[in-house]
């Protein structure tokens, strides 16, 4: 069965300066892997996927993420933070080992931005 | 551009009470979902319905249940409540049952039971 970890429940970064949210998957099949992130009283909204086309995924906001199948990894990055980048942060992965078609979620990462 | 509306957006109901969240969707999506958010473990998945007229439990469906009452309309029912059963309750909904289809989210229901 598939599941994520997300390292580090709250990251605190000055702005400017480089964000790195990490997370690691389990999965027994090729992944889909997706990050998401959540503001205050609202739902996830999508700010990037992989899914097999290209290692280096580029996102909204200018975040990106690498996928790395030796480390089992899909570290989000974004070179210089803005106050507007604090919210919740959340990694999935959905695999066709469960037969399941729906979205494994960690359990979040609190991006803190001060000025 | 509403995308995925949940109603109610607030409810506190006492134990034992039932109720019906509803969610609707105008992006003409195939599948649909219901999670819960609880503090500290991320989103976990009640049901879900892959197209109209099929449903399936995922991983934390008891107390639960749900009707795919049409392709824009998925709802959630709680039974009996329980204080367990507070949380955040969000839909969402995707294109198609393919793995690499991204999910739309609603705002959320945040549900109190005393």
């Amino acid at each position: 069965a598939q599941s994520v970890t997300q390292l580090g429940s709250h990251v605190s970064v000055s702005e400017g300066a480089l964000v790195l949210l990490r997370c690691n998957y389990s999965s027994s099949v090729p992944p889909y892997l997706f990050w998401y992130v959540q503001y205050p009283n609202q739902g996830l909204q999508l700010l990037l996927k992989y899914t097999s086309a290209a290692t280096l995924v580029k996102g909204i906001n200018g975040f990106e993420a690498e996928f790395k199948k030796s480390e089992t990894s899909f570290h989000l990055t974004k070179p210089s933070a803005h106050m507007s980048d604090a919210a919740e942060y959340f990694c999935a992965v959905s695999a066709s080992d469960t037969g399941r078609r729906a979205l494994t979620f960690g359990s979040g990462t609190r991006l803190q931005v001060q000025p | 551009n509403a995308g995925v509306t949940q109603t109610p957006k607030f409810q506190v109901l006492k134990t034992g009470q039932s109720m019906t969240l509803q969610c609707a969707q105008d992006m003409n999506h195939n599948s649909m979902y219901w999670y819960r958010q609880d503090p500290g473990m991320g989103l976990r998945l009640i049901y879900y319905s892959a197209s109209e007229g099929t449903t399936d439990k995922g991983e934390v469906p008891n107390g639960y249940n749900v009707s795919r009452l049409n392709k824009r309309e998925f709802s959630l029912r709680l039974e009996s409540a329980a204080p367990s059963q507070t949380s955040v309750y969000f839909c969402a909904s995707s294109a198609g049952q393919g793995m690499s289809q991204p999910q739309h989210f609603g705002d959320g229901t945040r549900l109190s039971i005393l």
